[in-house]
C-alpha cells in the first residue's frame, strides 16, 4: 500500500508556480522522498528527491518539512508541457511504492 | 546517454495466448525492475533484479508470469497464459544499484488482452 497521500487533481495557470503537496506521516528515518511525473503514454520521469534538506534542480524544488511528515514539489514557472500525473513516492532499499498521484493541469 | 529501451511498444493478444516483453537498461545499471501499471493506477513492482539475480519477486504472479536476466543486462518478462486482467502497461526501469539510487523508466509496453 502507498504510504503517501496526494490530492487527486490540481490546476495551475501557465507561467505561475505550481505547488504540489504530499503527506507521508509514517515515513521512516531511512526513507527518501522521490517525485516522478508521467505524461500520457510515457514512462514515469524522475524529477527530484530528498531525505531531509530542501533540494533544487533545473526542473523543480522540493521542500520537506522539519518533521519529514510532508513535502511540497514546486514547479516555479509552469508550462503547458508540465501537464501530467505527479507521483510522490517513498523509497528505501530501492523499492518504489506508487500511489494514485496528482493530475496537474496547466491552463493557458 | 541512451535511456531504457523496451519493445514492443504495443501488443494485442487473445486470452490464453503467451507474450514476451524485452528491456535493455541504461548501460552500467546493475539493478533492473519490471512494473505493471493498470489504467488509472500507479505502477506496481513485479520483480527486481540485481545483476542476474532476483532480489524481490513477491508481487509476481508466478503461476503465469516469469522473468529472466540471464547475462545481467537485457531482461525479458513473459506471460503464459494471458488473462483479460493482464491488460496493462508493462514498464521497465533501471538504476545503478539497489538502495536509494534513482530509477529511470523506459516508455513501456501497452498490452491489450482480448
Amino acid at each position: 500500500d502507498a504510504k503517501t497521500t496526494q490530492p487527486p487533481s490540481m490546476d495551475c495557470a501557465e507561467g505561475r508556480a505550481a505547488n504540489l503537496p504530499c503527506n507521508h506521516s509514517t515515513i521512516s528515518g531511512n526513507e527518501y522522498v522521490y517525485w516522478y511525473r508521467q505524461i500520457h503514454s510515457q514512462g514515469p520521469q524522475y524529477i527530484i528527491h530528498g531525505l531531509k534538506n530542501n533540494e533544487t534542480n533545473e526542473m523543480a524544488s522540493l521542500i520537506i518539512t522539519e518533521d519529514r511528515k510532508s513535502s511540497t514539489l514546486i514547479l516555479p514557472h509552469a508550462t503547458l508541457r508540465d501537464t501530467a500525473v505527479y507521483y510522490c513516492v517513498l523509497t528505501s532499499y530501492g523499492k518504489l511504492t506508487f500511489g494514485q498521484g496528482t493530475i496537474l493541469t496547466v491552463h493557458p | 546517454e541512451a535511456g531504457v529501451a523496451q519493445s514492443p511498444r504495443y501488443k494485442i493478444i487473445e486470452k490464453r495466448q503467451s507474450v514476451a516483453f524485452w528491456c535493455n537498461p541504461i548501460s552500467g545499471h546493475a539493478t533492473l525492475y519490471w512494473y505493471q501499471q493498470i489504467l488509472g493506477q500507479g505502477p506496481k513492482l513485479l520483480i527486481q533484479f540485481q545483476n542476474n539475480g532476483v532480489v524481490d519477486d513477491s508481487q509476481l504472479p508466478k503461476d503465469r508470469f516469469s522473468a529472466e536476466r540471464l547475462k545481467g543486462v537485457d531482461s525479458t518478462l513473459k506471460i503464459q497464459p494471458a488473462k483479460l486482467e493482464d491488460s496493462a502497461v508493462y514498464l521497465c526501469a533501471s538504476s545503478l544499484s539497489a538502495g536509494t539510487d534513482t530509477q529511470y523508466f523506459g516508455p513501456g509496453t501497452r498490452l491489450t488482452v482480448l
